[in-house]
């Protein structure tokens, strides 16, 4: 049961343009959902969030998007730069049992061509 | 700041025999530490989480009795893969949280465990 879902593996823009990056869910009890970019050999580290109750968050060239009727959201980067090639996780939030859960989608590889 | 190291990067051992995987918080004090699983293609997986001082609390599914988690000191958590097999191979990765939300975590850069 995959509760994070991100059907894009790999994603190729060019630099200078908008990045798109999109994740669906499917539990309605996530409260928070976030964005973590990671480099080969590192682990993921967090890149924006964004609460259930807001439709936008954005912070410098990242944006993101949640559209809950729908229980999409969307990472947009702008412009896009080659620095910011990396793989993408979408995660999402739950509370459960007193302690808080994040549940992450497989990842869209980004890459910006220079 | 809010460095996390793993070690081993890489291990392959024989079926059967037991790998300790260690995590640790350089440069801050992690209360609470995770272990994840990633499969290929698949997503990260949350294994257990371990509190300093108490028993780690695991997912559903996941055997305690196969995958030890000791979280002795603030800084240091190890994931002992006991009586390892080929279907235990993958990418176990840990992060830490000194406190505050859960995407105020910080990853350690993962481990790739193969077993033959």
């Amino acid at each position: 049961d995959q509760q994070v879902k991100q059907n894009s593996p790999s994603l190729s823009v060019q630099e200078g343009r908008i990045s798109i990056l999109n994740c669906d869910y499917t539990n309605s009890m996530f409260d928070y959902f976030l964005w973590y970019k990671k480099y080969p050999a590192e682990g993921p580290t967090f890149l924006i969030s964004i609460s259930s109750i807001k439709d936008k968050n954005e912070d410098g060239r990242f944006t993101v998007f949640l559209n809950k009727s729908a229980k999409h959201l969307s990472l947009h980067i702008v412009p896009s730069q080659p620095g910011d090639s990396a793989v993408y996780f979408c995660a999402a939030r739950r509370m459960q049992g007193g302690s808080e859960k994040l549940v992450f989608g497989k990842g869209t590889k980004l890459t910006v061509n220079p | 700041g809010a460095v996390v190291s793993q070690h081993p990067s890489r291990v392959i051992c024989k079926s059967g025999t037991s790998v300790k995987i260690e995590c640790r918080s350089l440069d801050f004090q992690a209360t609470t530490m995770f272990w994840y699983r990633q499969f290929p293609k698949k997503s990260l997986m949350l294994m257990a989480t371990s509190n300093e001082g108490s028993k780690a609390t695991y997912e559903q599914g996941v055997e305690k009795d196969k995958f030890l988690i000791n979280h002795a000191s603030l800084t240091l958590s190890t994931l002992t893969v006991t009586s390892a097999h080929p279907e235990d191979s993958s990418f176990y990765i840990c992060s830490a949280r000194a406190s505050g939300r859960a995407w105020e975590q910080y990853f350690g850069p993962g481990t790739r465990l193969t077993v033959t």
